[in-house]
């Protein structure tokens, strides 16, 4: 079954510092996702993503988050000068179908110390 | 926006049982309604969904209905068994919204053996 690939499972930076965190969706899908999960609360929307450029960016996703799909197969989520409230599940996520199910990757576990 | 309550945040059953899971969306305008099991350490996987043209829908022992009226649905999941212990969402899509996905808080669901 097609999966969506994340990498890496965990990521601990220094609080300031820059992650880039990666994601390669199902190949025949259209639309993408970032979505985080801070410990024991929601999946709470970031981002999403179609046709290279950004549909739609919750009030989470300020300047210092940024994303990408460099050669039409990765997905990357970039966040700049990382604060200790950035700690938590990354999740990326796929559909084929504007509002359609989702495929989530297994997530990033961010830790930010 | 919209907003999606879920309930109970918890719910224990013993196995064979059944266990219900119940959501309220506010966006009358929301037209997809997926559920979502996470385990731990795991990304959501999508279990069931329903469109808002379709008032109930079953896949084995797990079924979905929704009443568009009241604007609620639920998760209703038969013959209980442990391996359905996990956390699960559901979540109001509304299809021109750029496929963005609103979760509810989530229900931990305990399958007593």
């Amino acid at each position: 079954e097609p999966e969506v690939t994340q990498t890496p499972s965990h990521q601990v930076t220094q609080m300031g510092q820059e992650v880039i965190l990666r994601c390669v969706p199902i190949s025949n899908h259209l639309y993408f996702y970032w979505y985080r999960q801070i410990l024991g609360q929601k999946v709470e929307f970031l981002v999403s993503f179609y046709n290279n450029e950004i549909s739609e960016k919750s009030e989470i996703f300020d300047d210092q988050f940024s994303v990408e799909r460099p050669d039409g197969s990765n997905f990357t989520l970039k966040i700049r000068s990382t604060k200790l409230e950035d700690s938590a599940m990354y999740f990326c996520a796929s559909s084929e179908l504007q509002g359609g199910g989702y495929t989530f990757g297994s997530g990033t576990r961010l830790t930010v110390v | 926006g919209e907003n999606v309550e879920q309930h109970p945040s918890t719910l224990s059953v013993q196995e064979g049982d059944s266990a219900v899971i119940k959501c309220t969306y506010s966006d009358s305008a929301s037209n997809y309604f997926p559920w979502y099991k996470q385990e731990l350490g795991k990304g959501p996987q999508l279990i069931i969904d329903i469109r808002s043209n379709v008032g109930e829908k079953k896949d084995q022992r797990i079924a979905v209905t929704l009443n568009k009226t009241a604007k609620h649905f639920s998760l209703h999941i038969t013959e209980t068994q442990p391996e359905d212990s996990a956390v699960y969402f559901c979540a109001a899509i509304l299809n021109t919204n750029a496929g963005k996905s609103t979760f509810g808080d989530g229900t931990t669901l305990t399958v007593k053996p």
